[in-house]
């Protein structure tokens, strides 16, 4: 089993649409938990962080934890064509990332 | 330019020769990583550095590779006796240093062995 494990996708969702991404976990002590956006030929950039149980709300993003279920979401609400691109979990106790979910957003 | 700076971009090597990358982090970021990226995988982490210490290590990186980063500051990371299961995009990425902080990420380099 990965320690992050993340479905590789591609996910596509209409422009203005709600895009849902998942992410599960193995180490049932991690405390710190981060997604990145990663465009193609870019590095990736943080997005969010989410350390408690709960929503956690940054604009369009909606960072979901569930520690008991050991499951991270992020939800990008009005999803627009820029939001494509590959989003990454990451573990940060462990310094672990997913493998990513692609994002298409269709115009 | 106050980011993370990675140096070459680019580099192309044959089998069995050594290759050495530098990054610079942001100024006043005491941690500093470096990753190592496939194509369609994330990034699999290789080792930090707290200021000038090697705080942590994967179990999976070979005995042929060693990083350094003598003055706390650019680290250096190499690559002894390349194989083609090296050829990978190198990132390294900063932090200010306390745990779980954001990591900001260099442009990486791009290591083909042929």
């Amino acid at each position: 089993q990965k320690e992050v494990e993340q479905n590789s996708g591609p996910l596509s969702v209409p422009e203005g649409a709600i895009a849902s991404l998942n992410c599960t976990y193995s180490d049932r002590g991690s405390q710190s938990f981060f997604w990145y956006r990663q465009y193609s030929g870019k590095s990736p950039e943080l997005i969010m962080s989410i350390y408690s149980n709960g929503d956690k709300e940054d604009g369009r993003f909606t960072a979901q934890l569930n520690k008991a279920s050991q499951y991270v979401s992020l939800l990008i609400r009005d999803s627009q064509p820029s939001d494509s691109a590959t989003y990454l979990c990451a573990v940060m106790d462990k310094f672990y990332f997913g493998s990513g979910t692609k994002l298409n957003v269709k115009p | 330019d106050t980011g993370v700076s990675q140096d070459p971009r680019h580099k192309i090597t044959k089998r069995g020769q050594n290759v050495t990358f530098r990054c610079d982090p942001i100024s006043e970021h005491n941690r500093l990583y470096w990753y190592r990226q496939t194509l369609g995988q994330g990034p699999e982490f290789l080792t930090y550095f707290q200021n000038e210490a090697q705080l942590e290590k994967s179990r999976l990186l070979s005995d042929r590779f060693s990083a350094e980063r003598p003055k706390g500051s650019f680290s250096t990371l190499e690559i002894q006796r390349t194989e083609q299961g090296d050829s990978a995009m190198y990132l390294c990425a900063s932090s200010l240093g306390t745990r779980n902080e954001k990591l900001f990420f260099g442009s990486g380099t791009q290591l083909s062995v042929l």
